[in-house]
């Protein structure tokens, strides 16, 4: 099944303490990304890939890394969270830009405190 | 840069009820544009989509047509169900930029 996979789906973490949230997709896809959805705000882009070893910041990109070492995975990366990273993840990809959709994984719930 | 607005809700109908959610975009070329519908607890999942002007794009009763002189793309549905409540993303794309944008998201509850 083509499918993106994001773990964990949900998380409580103290401020400072890094962690990875790992998203994974099985369909070849160049191009991945990560979302942040906050309410009122829709869904801003914090960093993307249009190929291994190639990504760059989206909006948001302050306070998260990622890397591309591969084509399927693409992980989201906190060093020290803060509070105001508390919201809804969600890793996206596609075979390129443009006309194509975006398959969404399930996200994740990241609260901070 | 490149925009989406969307109309805010919540947005409460009747089962059976006609659906409109609004949608505008501000490009700088010409993109495509999309919907995606979110239910509970789940990721976002395309809905329907139209890559060029007069395009209109359909799927589970849901239509919308891509205008490119009122720059719209508006969600419409001749009968909703209770089965549609969820969150509707407009969004759109182009080749030249490396990300899509999207509206705030328009929750619809349906009552039976």
């Amino acid at each position: 099944e083509a499918q993106v996979t994001q773990n964990p789906r949900y998380l409580i973490t103290v401020t400072g303490k890094k962690l990875t949230v790992t998203c994974s997709q099985n369909m070849n896809h160049e191009y991945m990304s990560w979302y942040r959805q906050d309410p009122g705000l829709g869904l801003r882009q914090i960093y993307y890939s249009m190929n291994v070893e190639v990504t760059d910041k989206g909006d948001v990109p302050e306070g998260y890394k990622v890397s591309r070492k591969e084509k399927r995975n693409f992980p989201l990366i906190l060093e020290s969270p803060s509070p105001n990273q508390t919201s809804l993840y969600f890793c996206a990809s596609s075979p390129d830009m443009g006309m194509y959709e975006q398959y969404f994984g399930p996200g994740t719930r990241l609260t901070v405190t | 840069g490149d925009s989406v607005t969307q109309m805010e809700g919540p947005v409460t109908l009747s089962e059976e009820a006609f659906l409109t959610i609004n949608c505008t975009y501000t490009a700088t070329g010409y993109p495509s544009l999309f919907w995606y519908v979110q239910y509970p607890g789940e990721g976002l999942q395309l809905l329907l989509k139209a890559t060029k002007a007069d395009d209109k794009g359909s799927n589970k009763g849901f239509e919308a047509t891509y205008r490119k002189e009122t720059t719209s793309f508006h969600l419409e549905k001749g009968s909703v169900q209770v089965s549609d409540s969820a969150v509707y993303f407009c969004a759109l794309s182009e080749a030249d930029n490396n990300d899509m944008r999207f509206g705030a998201g328009t929750r619809l509850t349906v009552k039976p």
